[in-house]
């Protein structure tokens, strides 16, 4: 069994277009977030949900919204595609803020 | 702004040797380490966290250094096997944060 699954694998799109990631982690944990790795491996935050909250929101285009229907499920929208939104998106999940997190296995972008 | 770890940078050791991945971080009021494993086309994987209450702390073939004084945090794995291949990050939390700050990742190679 999968612990945080995230769909899909592969995203292949061309710019302008709206596209959305999906995760689901079955853990009972109650926070998720959503981290943008770059070509560079860099791993940075881009939101973190807790209960359902929005907590962290960090510098992120507005064209970026995350949803929460439930605790355990964290999708990523992304509206009017650009070239530099190509990545590697992972959605992690966290017992709670200050524990370590669970990945899943990343979604890779290509905005062409 | 504060930072963690390093730019992405190779150690290329040979199977059975010992690795030393090492890390720098700036935050002072950071008080929690967490080491992770990324292989290829996967998500990081946690591998051992510290606390900073501690000095030392060990895990099946690992071990985690951290020295406050210096700002420093080291990776040790006994006897490097070609499985230890991978992307290793040290990540951060402060006393008050919610994030989990990632550095730059070493790139740890082991040859046959």
């Amino acid at each position: 069994d999968t612990a945080v699954s995230q769909t899909p694998k592969y995203l292949v799109t061309q710019m302008g277009n709206d596209k959305s990631i999906k995760c689901e982690q079955n853990l009972g944990h109650d926070t998720m977030y959503w981290y943008k790795q770059d070509s560079k491996k860099f791993l940075k935050i881009m939101f973190s949900y807790n209960n359902k909250e929005l907590i962290i929101n960090e510098t992120v285009p507005n064209r970026f919204s995350p949803k929460s229907p439930d605790k355990a499920h964290l999708n990523l929208h992304i509206n009017s595609l650009e070239l530099g939104d190509s990545a590697v998106y992972f959605c992690a999940s966290s017992q709670a803020l200050r524990e370590k997190l669970f990945f899943g296995s990343g979604t890779q972008l290509s905005v062409l | 702004g504060e930072s963690v770890g390093l730019h992405l940078p190779t150690l290329s050791v040979q199977e059975g040797d010992n690795s030393i991945i090492n890390c720098a971080y700036s935050n002072s009021a950071s008080d929690y380490f967490i080491w992770y494993k990324q292989e290829s086309g996967k998500g990081p994987q946690f591998i051992i966290d510290i606390r900073s209450n501690m000095d030392k702390r060990q895990g099946q073939r690992v071990t985690v250094l951290l020295n406050k004084t210096v700002k420093h945090l080291s990776l040790q794995i006994a006897a490097t096997q070609p499985g230890d291949s991978a992307v290793y990050f040290c990540a951060e939390k402060d006393n008050a944060g919610n994030m989990l700050t990632f550095g730059g990742g070493t790139r740890l190679m082991v040859k046959p």
